[in-house]
């Protein structure tokens, strides 16, 4: 099993709606998640971190996190072609690292 | 947050070479990161370079392979030795930013695309 687990994708959607990216993890001690966004031949840029249970809103973004579940999620409202990426889930398993998922690859159509 | 210089952004190798990869950081950070993403995969920790000391690699990783140097607190290399095709990759090099927490999450830099021919 993989340590941090998203689905591929491509995950299309039209423009305005509601974009869900879903993460699963395979470490219980992990302390803190990371959703980064990746635009074609760019690095990775930080969109959101979460370490406690629940919601955290940031924007049109908003991160959900289920410890007992070990499940990660990254929803964006109002999506727009510009968001059009691949979304990367990142866990701290501890010992300050992280270890990313493969990658979710989003496609926002006008 | 702290920038990342990262050069080259992109080189082409005969096998058997090697090619040496610089950050720069524009502010003082205790630990820098090394990363490669293979075609359509993820990214992979390579080793983490702390200044001073011996950077500290990861399983499937040497130093013989990928030697690394840290000599002071804005700056790092990676070398990435003996060039096979299968070390084409991107190479990204990261870090914490300074005076937040590891909660914060890293930055890139730019990445370094390696074509090995």
């Amino acid at each position: 099993q993989k340590e941090v687990e998203q689905n591929s994708g491509p995950l299309s959607v039209p423009e305005g709606a509601i974009a869900s990216l879903n993460c699963t993890y395979s470490d219980r001690g992990s302390q803190s998640f990371f959703w980064y966004r990746q635009y074609s031949g760019k690095s990775p840029e930080l969109i959101m971190f979460i370490y406690s249970n629940g919601d955290k809103e940031d924007g049109r973004f908003t991160a959900q996190l289920n410890k007992a579940s070990q499940y990660v999620s990254l929803l964006i409202r109002d999506s727009q072609p510009s968001d059009s990426a691949t979304y990367l889930c990142a866990v701290n398993p501890g010992f300050q690292k992280l270890v990313f998922g493969t990658g979710t690859r989003l496609l926002v159509s006008p | 947050s702290a920038v990342i210089s990262q050069k080259p952004s992109r080189d082409i190798c005969q096998r058997g070479t090697s090619l040496t990869i610089q950050c720069q950081v524009d502010s003082q950070v205790t630990m820098m990161f090394w990363y490669r993403q293979q075609p359509g995969q993820s990214l992979t920790l390579i080793a983490t370079a702390n200044q001073g000391s011996e950077a500290t690699y990861e399983s499937g990783f040497v130093i013989d392979k990928f030697p690394i140097s840290r000599p002071n607190l804005t700056f790092s290399t990676l070398t990435v030795s003996n060039l096979s095709p299968e070390d084409s990759s991107i190479y990204l090099c990261s870090t914490l930013p300074p005076g937040q927490g590891f909660n914060y999450g890293y930055t890139f830099g730019s990445g370094t695309r390696l074509t090995v021919v």
